[in-house]
Parts: structure tokens; sequence; C-alpha cells
């Protein structure tokens, strides 16, 4: 078992829609969690940095962690065709300084 | 601000010789650096974490002897693969732990797309 496990997609949706992205994870280790944007053939982008539960907003962006039931997720409101990407999400035990496991990513294109 | 650069963006080369990728953190200092390798569709795997002026940590199955790693200052640290073969055609990422301040994340560079013929 990965230890974190992501839907690759991928995921297609009309301009204005709200998307919603998720992973799960099996190391209760991992206390931060990220969500990364990579366009095709670049590095990712830092999305959202969530510590441990709740929730955190950001313009049209807002993620979630429960980590009783070791659940992440990304949504996206009002979707862009720009928002078209892959998303990874990420989680680290010690940080986002530190050694960062990634999931396998999903691929999200907005249909305008 | 926090800007990462690699270089080159891509390269192509012949089985058996060697490539330098180098990463650079143009506007901050890193004392840690992170190499990673992605396949077509896939995640990025850590290949290694980079400390200036220490010795690179290894993950797991990445041969050090073939992914030679060098952090020689705060905002360079380079990626040799020697004797390069096919199954090593990868992109590879480098990433950047800013030394203070900013927030509490690394920080990716463009990639490198190898191709080894």
């Amino acid at each position: 078992q990965k230890e974190v496990e992501q839907d690759p997609g991928p995921l297609s949706v009309p301009e204005g829609a709200i998307v919603s992205l998720n992973c799960t994870y099996s190391n209760s280790a991992f206390q931060y969690f990220m969500w990364y944007r990579q366009y095709s053939r670049k590095g990712p982008e830092l999305l959202m940095y969530t510590y441990s539960s709740g929730n955190k907003e950001d313009g049209r962006f807002t993620a979630q962690v429960d980590k009783s039931s070791k659940y992440i997720s990304l949504f996206i409101r009002d979707s862009q065709p720009s928002d078209s990407a892959t998303y990874l999400c990420a989680m680290s035990s010690s940080g986002g300084y530190q050694k960062v496991t990634f999931g396998t990513g999903t691929k999200l294109q907005v249909i305008p | 601000g926090a800007v990462v650069s690699q270089h080159p963006s891509w390269v192509i080369c012949k089985s058996g010789t060697s490539v330098k990728i180098e990463c650079r953190s143009l506007d901050f200092q890193a004392t840690t650096m992170f190499w990673y390798r992605q396949f077509p569709k896939q995640s990025l795997m850590l290949m290694a974490t980079s400390n200036e002026g220490s010795k690179a940590t290894y993950e797991q199955g990445v041969e050090k002897d073939k992914f030679l790693i060098n952090h020689a200052s705060l905002t360079l640290s380079t990626l040799t693969v020697t004797s390069a073969h096919p199954e090593d055609s990868s992109f590879y990422i480098c990433s950047a732990a800013p030394t203070s301040g900013g927030k509490d994340t690394q920080y990716f560079g463009p990639g490198t797309r190898l191709t080894v013929l």
C-alpha cells in the first residue's frame, strides 16, 4: 500500500464548476499537508499549506484535513480554464522544509 | 521572490556519458535542497536530500555512485548522472528550502528533462 493515494483522473469539468480533489494516506505521523499545482513540463507550485486538522481558505481554494479519517481535500470554486493542471497532494511529518511524500497527482481539465 | 532555477531545462545524451544538472536558488539561501525524479504519469519520487557542506542523504534504492550530488554553496546544488542509460531518462526536479524566513515549504525548480539515447 502506498503511503499516499490519489486518484490520477483525468477529471474534466465545465468552467465555473466546483472541483473536489482528494487524497488518503496511511502514515499517522503526517501532520503537515500541502497541495501543489503542476503545469505540464514545469515544477510544482505550492497552492495550500495546512498544519494538522481543519480548513483553510485562500481565494477560490479551500483545503480540508481530517486526520481521524486520514483524508485531505482541495476544493476549487468557480473553476477556470487556467486551473487546468495536475494537482499533487503532499504530506510531511516534520514540516514543509523536510522530506515530503507526494501523491501521484490528479490531472484536471476545465473546459470553457 | 523564492525563485529556483535549473539548468539545462532539457538535455539529450548518449548512453554511457555523464550529465550534470544545476539547481540554483536565485533570491534566497538554501541550506537544504532536494532532488526528485518524476516519470510520466507518476508522482515525484525523492532521490536525495542535499545539505550545504555535507554529504547528501540518499533514499533507499537510489545509487549514490550513479547520482552524484554536490551542494557546495547556499545557492547551488548539482546532480550528476554518471554513465547514463536509457532507463535514467526522466524529469528531474530540484527544490530548495529557505535557510530563514519565508513559508515552511520547499520551492521547486522548473525541472530538467533528460533523454538518454
